[in-house]
């Protein structure tokens, strides 16, 4: 079975700064990227999807490089609110199912 | 709009006992459906897959099994728990394989073998 690899973290970070998540996938035919939130005990929920191009929703930018294959997670300005666990997700060639990474823990502080 | 829900969302059974976890999808037709188990600080593995009706794909041997008996119900069962399937199961789904829009993920059972 592919692999997809993240820092599993904990990121602690503060209050308005700034954090980008790594993930790297093995299967270099992989289509469709997405980044999930988890929060404690809770479902994951689907964050954005990452298109070739990079995506930008708010203060949240993902970014694909394909040649290297990996997609990074870009936060600007952190909130206490954005504590949560951070999924990669990848679909790869020849499965019908998505792989999700283990996660990265961010913890925002005060 | 489409929903998922799962039930019940906490379980506490004795080693031995069985099992049964229903999930259905409201608002949508022919979903791809799956079966994850979260086990306590560990990832996502997914257990079971469905593309129809009485289609199940196994993808870990275990003691569990899954059914489709309807379109829109996906049941996750055990004749016998074990202390090891303690775990937050999640149920999702998918329009197709998901490859556009990801999956949508139940509330989740939280359940406890002891």
């Amino acid at each position: 079975r592919k692999e997809v690899e993240q820092d599993p973290g904990p990121f602690n970070v503060p209050e308005g700064a700034t954090v980008a998540f790594n993930c790297t996938y093995s299967n270099s035919a992989s289509q469709s990227f997405f980044w999930y939130r988890q929060d404690c005990r809770k479902e994951p929920k689907l964050l954005m999807s990452v298109y070739s191009s990079g995506n930008e929703d708010g203060r949240f930018t993902a970014q694909l490089n394909r040649a290297s294959q990996y997609i990074s997670l870009l936060i600007r300005d952190s909130k206490l609110s954005d504590s949560a666990t951070y999924l990669c997700v990848v679909n790869e060639e020849g499965y019908s199912t998505l792989t999700f990474g283990k996660g990265t823990m961010l913890l925002v502080s005060p | 709009s489409q929903t998922i829900h799962q039930w019940p969302a906490t379980l506490v059974q004795p080693v031995g006992s069985p099992l049964s976890l229903e999930c259905t999808v409201e608002g949508t037709s022919n979903p791809n459906l799956y079966w994850y188990r979260q086990a306590a600080g560990r990832g996502l593995q997914l257990l079971f897959y469905s593309v129809g009706i009485g289609q199940i794909s196994s993808e870990v041997p275990q003691n569990l099994s899954a059914s489709r008996p309807q379109d829109r119900q996906f049941i996750l069962s055990s004749k016998k728990l074990l202390l090891s399937d303690s775990g937050f199961y999640l149920c999702a789904w998918s329009v197709s394989a998901g490859l556009l829009y990801g999956y949508t993920f139940g509330s989740g059972t939280r359940l406890t073998v002891v």
